[in-house]
Parts: structure tokens; C-alpha cells; sequence
């Protein structure tokens, strides 16, 4: 089966603007999930979709980050403006059961100059 | 909250050396524990998990952890590493919530 993709692999982007970064899951996984690595630190969780519907964003940093999945399948975060600070690799996963048996992507390495 | 700590940042070894990798958590609760593995350029990949009963569980490519519930520890071990073992491993782990909780990562480096 297709894995967990997520494009682009590579951004950079100056402070101020935005970006888009997609992930689409496993067909037929309901449930899709956002993480970010920052530099050197853990993989910390933003937040968490059930098809179409936020389950948990209890991590999603601020205002800033906006996450969608219309339709339940492939999922968008969009950072804007971009800062400094939200420089850092974007994971996305993908369960068909809540909790258990993720499948990750390769992330999005986003860099903010 | 349940949280999640590596100790060791940065590893390098020789080939055919032995690995520990610390991990301990802290959850008071009933806990599942995972190690992940990134290779250069890969995805996250599940190595070993552990839900209930034997207490050493084994992986894939080798590995194998041990669940020692007093110490509140999942460490990671292969008694004999390869270079394609080069890579970073992740120790996560799920007790008072469903989503996953990781550490910082270990960055293994092995010298042919």
C-alpha cells in the first residue's frame, strides 16, 4: 500500500510569508495527525483529525497554524504569517485505530529565513 | 501528563559494538511504549513496540527492548551494530493520552 506522503519535502520561506504543507494519509485511515520536530528537541504533537474533524488541537502553537482536511482525506497546515521560531520538520501520521498502528510520513523540513 | 526522556543525544560506535539506548517515561498509569527509527532521508519507522506481558520485547533488524516497569524505563539494545543502523531513534510513549508523547531523539552514528 501507498504510504503516508507529504510534500513539499524542502521549504524555505521568508518571516512574514506563508506556507502551505500537505499530507495526504493512508486511503481509508480516518484518523491523521500533526506533528513538529523544532531542532534537537522531541517530536511534539499539534493536533489531530477523525475524517473531517478536529479531535485535538491542544498542540497547534498559535493562531498562526491553521489545519484543515475537507472531505476527511489529505490534510493542509498553513503557517502565516511564518516566523523565525516555526522553523523545524513537520511530520504528519496516519491510524486507521486511534492511538495505535501509525504510519508516518517523511516530513517537511520548513525553514524560515 | 505522561513525558518522555533520552538521555543520550548523540551516539558513536564501531561496528559489531554493543547499543543501550536510555529511555524513561513518566506515567503512573497503565503505558504503551514504542521505539522509532529515522533513517537519513526516510520516514518514522516503528521498531518495536510494547502493550502488555513479556517485558522484552523484540524488533525488527535485531532489536529488541526491555519494559522494566520499577524503573519506569523502555530501554533500547542490539548486541552487535551495523553501519545501516546509522540513524535516529525515537522513544515514544502513550499512557494518559492516546497520542503519542516522544523524547528527544538519539542520533546514532556507526563508524564501519
Amino acid at each position: 500500500e501507498a504510504g503516508v506522503t507529504q510534500f513539499p519535502s524542502h521549504s524555505v520561506i521568508e518571516k512574514g510569508q506563508t506556507v502551505t504543507l500537505r499530507c495526504d494519509p493512508i486511503s481509508g485511515h480516518d484518523n491523521l495527525y500533526w506533528y513538529r520536530r523544532v531542532m534537537g528537541k522531541e517530536i511534539k504533537f499539534l493536533l489531530h483529525f477523525v475524517k473531517e474533524s478536529k479531535q485535538d488541537e491542544s498542540g497547534m502553537p498559535n493562531n498562526r497554524f491553521l489545519a484543515e482536511r475537507t472531505g476527511g482525506t489529505y490534510s493542509t497546515l498553513k503557517v502565516q504569517p511564518a516566523e523565525l521560531e516555526d522553523s523545524g520538520v513537520y511530520f504528519c501520521a496516519s491510524s486507521q485505530s486511534r492511538g495505535f498502528g501509525y504510519t508516518f510520513g517523511s516530513g517537511t523540513r520548513l525553514t524560515v529565513v | 501528563a505522561q513525558s518522555v526522556s533520552q538521555h543520550n543525544h548523540h551516539v558513536i560506535l564501531s561496528e559489531a559494538a554493543s547499543l543501550e539506548l536510555g529511555c524513561n517515561y513518566s506515567y503512573g498509569g497503565t503505558v504503551n511504549l514504542f521505539w522509532y527509527v529515522q533513517y537519513p532521508g526516510q520516514h518514522l519507522q516503528l521498531l518495536l513496540k510494547y502493550f502488555s506481558g513479556d517485558p522484552l520485547v523484540k524488533g525488527i533488524k535485531g532489536f529488541e527492548a526491555e519494559f522494566i516497569k520499577s524503573k519506569f524505563s523502555f530501554n533500547l539494545r542490539k548486541p552487535s551494530v551495523q553501519w545501516s543502523d546509522t540513524a535516529e531513534y525515537f522513544c515514544a510513549v502513550t499512557g494518559g493520552s492516546y497520542i503519542p508523547t516522544f523524547g528527544r531523539g538519539t542520533s546514532l552514528i556507526v563508524h564501519p
